[in-house]
């Protein structure tokens, strides 16, 4: 039973464009979400993060946001660079678990 | 430079073989965490930490062990229990066990042959 839940596999996106990673999730107990980036064979690196008290927050070119009713949060990348080619997992702490819960990922493709 | 280490970064099991993964900070965490990741899927905690000498099963505890004995180390045995070893294993670690951001090393990939 997945709580965290990342629907989309992968997705190619134009280079200088917006790409835009979503993620759902079920347990309404979670208060801290992060999205991570992944290269093959490295460990994730902490991108961004968003306590449940906000519904968004921004660095640079990434902003999170955060729709606590609809249990829903999203991760915009603008604009899109070649070097955002990894995979991007979205994560939830909280609600009694431990550790972080984490998605299956979604690979970002940046094209040329 | 601070960071988490693991070693080493391939890993080759025979049947009925335990093995150690070996994972070490040097940021002075309290908490450190395993994870194990397959393709296509998330990561999922196989043991956690908060303190030295304390640790706790996770969501896929069954066929690994672990030592907190040091604050700085954390590894894991994969022991023959575990029908389905070949994984990507990645260790984490945060300031303690309240804190919601975790630092990953670099993961140790284990092959069975």
């Amino acid at each position: 039973d997945q709580q965290v839940k990342q629907n989309s596999p992968s997705l190619s996106v134009q280079e200088g464009r917006i790409s835009i990673l979503n993620c759902d999730y079920t347990n309404s107990m979670f208060d801290y979400f992060l999205w991570y980036k992944k290269y093959p064979a490295e460990g994730p690196t902490f991108l961004i993060s968003i306590s449940s008290i906000k519904d968004k927050n921004e660095d640079g070119r990434f902003t999170v946001f955060l729709n606590k009713s609809a249990k829903h949060l999203s991760l915009h990348i603008v604009p899109s660079q070649p070097g955002d080619s990894a995979v991007y997992f979205c994560a939830a702490a909280g609600g009694g678990a431990d550790g972080l819960t984490f998605g299956k990922g979604t690979h970002l493709i940046i094209q040329p | 430079d601070g960071g988490i280490t693991q070693s080493p970064k391939y890993l080759f099991r025979k049947e009925g073989q335990n093995v150690t993964l070996s994972c070490e900070q040097n940021l002075n965490h309290d908490a450190m965490y395993w994870y194990r990741q397959d393709p296509g899927q998330g990561l999922r905690l196989i043991y956690y930490s908060q303190i030295v000498n304390d640790f706790q099963k996770g969501d896929i505890a069954e066929g690994y062990s672990v030592s907190r004995e040091k604050k700085e180390s954390f590894p894991l045995t994969v022991t023959s229990a575990q029908k389905n070893p070949t994984a990507f294993y990645l260790c984490a670690s945060s300031t303690n066990g309240r804190a919601k951001n975790q630092y990953f090393g670099p993961g140790t990939r284990l092959l069975v042959l």
